[in-house]
């Protein structure tokens, strides 16, 4: 068993959507969460960085971690066609982003 | 773009070479990570440097070693190349601090053959 588990994908959805990603993971010295975008040939570009459990929002985006479920969720509202590319969740144990374990990625379509 | 620039963009290597990867963090980022991404998975993280010495590693061999810079800039080096090595091999720099965002060069990919 991997130690964060997240769904490849693809997923594929119309504009405007309600997205939700996930990862489940089984480290519980996790505390620091994030989720990645990254975009064809490019490197991830943070989107979201929560610490322990809660939700926390920015504009479209809404990040949710449920520490006693080892359960991390990403929502994107009124979703986008420049939505489009591979999330990937990360986390660690330790703060200053070190040793960051990160799940393979899904990969989002979203059509006009 | 981030201020975290990587070089070269792409390389061709044979199995059993050396190869020297290069990445330059972004401006007064004192703290460069390097992670290894196979096709359709996630980043490894490989290790992390900060203030020129190592600060953690990953489940890799050896034979990936690495340096920082006083300007903070980092290389990572592979000896005896395998076929498994061929990835996208990504930097990013931050501050050694909690809750604060680590910015990702756009990765050097490297092929083993």
């Amino acid at each position: 068993q991997k130690e964060v588990e997240q769904d490849p994908g693809p997923l594929s959805v119309p504009e405007g959507a309600i997205v939700s990603l996930n990862c489940t993971y089984s480290n519980s010295a996790f505390q620091y969460f994030m989720w990645y975008r990254q975009y064809s040939r490019k490197g991830p570009e943070l989107l979201m960085y929560t610490y322990s459990s809660g939700n926390k929002e920015d504009g479209r985006f809404t990040a949710q971690v449920d520490k006693s479920s080892k359960y991390i969720s990403l929502f994107i509202r009124d979703s986008q066609p420049s939505d489009s590319a591979t999330y990937l969740c990360a986390m660690s144990a330790m703060g200053n982003n070190n040793d960051m374990r990160f799940g393979a990625g899904t990969r989002l379509t979203v059509k006009p | 773009e981030t201020g975290v620039t990587q070089s070269p963009t792409h390389l061709i290597k044979t199995r059993g070479q050396q190869v020297t990867l290069r990445c330059s963090s972004q401006s007064g980022h004192n703290t460069v990570s390097w992670y290894q991404q196979a096709l359709g998975q996630g980043p490894q993280f490989i290790f992390q440097y900060y203030r020129e010495e190592e600060n953690g590693r990953g489940n890799f061999p050896p034979r990936f070693s690495g340096l920082q810079f006083p300007n903070y800039s980092s290389e990572l080096n592979v000896n005896a190349l395998e076929l498994d090595d061929s990835a996208l091999y990504l930097c990013a720099s931050s501050l050694p601090v909690d809750n604060t965002e680590a910015f990702f060069g756009q990765g050097t990919r490297l092929t083993v053959v």
